[in-house]
């Protein structure tokens, strides 16, 4: 498995602000994903941040909104911009790791979340 | 995408043994199948994987049949404390992304009844 950390683990921020989240790994590994989960749902893919390369973003999701830096195998940053209420969830990076006989899965942090006012 | 369907909810006694049946129709050859534990609050923690037939490890057993169309993951002898929402997940490779993407359905809400 993998020790995944996540700053802040909430926080309470004005409409219209940004807020970078913050995931840290106790290992490198190669691929790191960023989830959204609203209240009472299920996780949504927001992006895939691979190091050295640009985010990959999902339907929906769009760089300006949702910037995502990787610079190093251990280390990345989401940020919420301009938020508005809407953007109240539970975010959560998670990293891909190798397990022994299957094959890659992913192990997440615990969770930031967000309440926008 | 393969997607998977399983109960919305499920109600069980302490000590008794729980079966989470999800079916994924659509799974294709190389696909694993993965089943998550969430608590509120917190990540999604990965309890097990499996390919075919049966795989055990200390938390929880999966039971996938020939056909790989579903899969029952069993808990035995269940506790307060496994009072979670389980998802059952069909791995698959995002071409685009190089990597493996999961896709969340809705899971299914374990209440663990004393």
């Amino acid at each position: 498995s993998a020790v995944i950390s996540q700053k802040p683990s909430r926080d309470i921020c004005q409409r219209g602000t940004s807020l970078t989240i913050q995931c840290q790994v106790d290992s490198q590994v190669t691929m790191m994903f960023w989830y959204r989960q609203q209240p009472g749902q299920s996780l949504t893919l927001i992006a895939t941040a691979n190091q050295g390369s640009e985010a990959t973003y999902e339907s929906g999701f769009v760089i300006d909104k949702f910037p995502i830096s990787r610079p190093n195998l251990t280390f990345s940053t989401l940020t919420v911009s301009n938020m508005s209420p809407e953007d109240s969830s539970i975010y959560l990076c998670s990293v891909e790791r190798s397990w022994p006989y299957s094959t890659d899965t992913q192990y997440f942090g615990p969770g930031t979340r967000l309440t926008v006012l | 995408l393969a997607k998977t369907t399983q109960p919305i909810s499920m109600d069980s006694y302490e000590g008794q043994e729980v079966n989470i049946t999800c079916s994924h129709n659509n799974i294709a050859t190389n696909d694993y199948i993965t089943w998550y534990q969430q608590f509120p609050s917190q990540g999604p923690r990965f309890i097990i994987q499996g390919y075919k037939t049966k795989v055990t490890n200390e938390v929880a057993s999966l039971f996938i049949p020939a056909d790989r169309k579903s899969s029952t993951l069993s808990l035995p002898r269940v506790s307060l404390s496994d009072t979670a929402v389980y998802y059952c997940l069909v791995g698959e490779l995002n071409s685009g992304a190089g990597s493996y993407q999961l896709t969340f359905g809705k899971g299914t809400k374990l209440s663990v009844i004393p």
